[in-house]
């Protein structure tokens, strides 16, 4: 059965970047797309962006566009997510989901807490 | 963007009752609609597919229509473990946006 075993917690400063993984467990990692969605206290869900690590291609929601990295590392089917110029508002679990075309959205990563605080 | 409405926001049913939630798109998107379902402090779970199809293992009550602009999720005959926030989310275009939710409380 896949799983999306994403990184620990994290709690940062204001101003500094954060990286969270994202490593396919039990199925394949190429032909499917990795997204990373967010979800501050209390709220519904943000799409971020996206990666096809078979195309190398990276798709990122405009409010994220110079803020937002995506990368893949196929080797240890490994995907990252990092944020910079963090700010108090970009506290949320942030997960990481596995989508395959037509057939949209089948995996859930267990999500990774970002706290940031001064 | 393609922005998804759902209603109601929050829903209050007893077990065994049949509820339908409802998302609507601010502009055609075929039928590329996913159906999710969150219970507290938990990850979400992929509960629907192109409008209609049931991910794998999702139980049949559970059951999705629509084409366009217009969807709907079904839970028939409600189970305890069903109750929970439901979110939509349109995936044909670029951000794949999510409707705000709807909570189905027991009543």
């Amino acid at each position: 059965q896949v799983q999306l075993v994403q990184s620990g917690a994290e709690v940062k400063k204001p101003g500094s970047s954060v990286k969270v993984s994202c490593k396919t467990s039990g199925g394949t990692f190429s032909g499917f797309g990795v997204n990373w969605v967010r979800q501050a206290p209390g709220q519904g869900f943000e799409w971020m962006g996206g990666i096809i690590p078979l195309l190398g291609t990276t798709n990122y929601a405009q409010r994220f566009q110079g803020k937002l990295t995506i990368t893949t590392d196929e080797t240890t089917t490994t995907a990252y997510m990092e944020l910079s110029s963090l700010r108090s508002e970009d506290t949320a679990v942030y997960y990481c989901v596995r989508e395959r075309d037509y057939y949209g959205v089948d995996v859930w990563g267990h999500g990774t807490t970002v706290i940031v605080s001064s | 963007d393609i922005q998804m409405t759902q209603s109601p926001s929050s829903l209050s049913a007893s077990v065994g009752d049949s509820v339908t939630i409802t998302c609507r798109a601010s502009q055609g998107i075929n039928n590329y609609l996913a159906w999710f379902q969150q219970k507290a402090g938990k990850a979400p779970k992929s509960l629907i597919y192109a409008s209609s199809s049931l991910q794998t293992g999702v139980p049949s009550r559970f059951s999705g229509s629509g084409s366009g602009t217009d969807f709907t999720l079904t839970i028939s005959s409600l189970q305890p473990e069903d109750f929970a926030t439901y979110y939509c989310q349109q995936y044909i275009g670029y951000p794949h946006t999510f409707g705000q939710g709807t909570k189905l409380e027991v009543k």
